[in-house]
């Protein structure tokens, strides 16, 4: 089975800390590997995209790695702010496939 | 910056009624998307679309869904006989291309079958 496991489910720290987010996912043959940000009740927000030929990707105080081998990925968040408090969501893509498989998300929240 | 659209926000139906649920995709955008999330559960695709025609589904997806581009910009998903387990919020999505691009996510319509 297609499985996408995110760890921890929730998470909460202090302002200023910086924090990593665990993705793992059952089938090294993926095609890419999405982050995303859900607030809630609204959709999600494309983060970042890792290609399978790739091990990072960075935007701003994001970064995500990837090791296909392990079947991981992780997001760091450098100097959390209040403002990235939020589920973040890990999907990838398998080749010949157009279907996302996402991971059930981890619950941040960046206390003031 | 351009973005995909969902109506309505919020739809409240009977179970047994037919529902349609309606989305603007990107405009330059060639492959288009439904994914439903259940309160507390996991994003699931429904079923992908390009050139007028299903591409994907999944199991999900039985003879009580369907997917339609009517109009050049307008892609609907409509659910012929809901039931109470089709309460979700429905998402859609569009990507202009796919070796390199990611899915752009609407806000959704989150759908309530009583």
């Amino acid at each position: 089975k297609q499985e996408v496991t995110q760890i921890p489910a929730a998470l909460s720290v202090p302002e200023g800390e910086n924090l990593v987010l665990n993705c793992s996912f059952t089938d090294s043959a993926i095609y890419n590997l999405q982050w995303f940000r859900q607030d809630p009740g609204k959709g999600l927000t494309s983060l970042l995209l890792i290609q399978s030929s790739q091990r990072e990707q960075t935007s701003g105080r994001l970064n995500a790695s990837l090791d296909k081998s392990s079947g991981r990925s992780t997001l760091y968040i450098a100097a959390s702010q209040p403002g990235d408090s939020a589920t973040y969501l890990c999907a990838r893509l398998k080749g010949g496939s157009e279907k996302l498989v996402f991971g059930k998300g981890t619950k941040l929240t960046v206390n003031p | 910056e351009p973005e995909v659209t969902q109506t309505p926000s919020h739809q409240v139906t009977q179970m047994g009624q037919e529902v349609i649920l309606r989305c603007v995709p990107i405009s330059n955008h060639l492959y288009f998307y439904w994914y439903r999330q259940i309160l507390g559960q996991k994003v699931e695709f429904l079923v992908s679309f390009y050139n007028n025609e299903i591409s994907e589904k999944s199991e999900i997806f039985d003879d009580q869904f369907s997917v339609e581009r009517p109009d050049g910009s307008n892609f609907t998903l409509k659910i012929r006989s809901t039931k109470l387990e089709d309460s979700a919020m429905y998402f859609c999505a569009s990507l202009r291309d796919f070796l390199i691009d990611t899915q752009y996510f609407g806000p959704g319509t989150r759908l309530t079958v009583l």
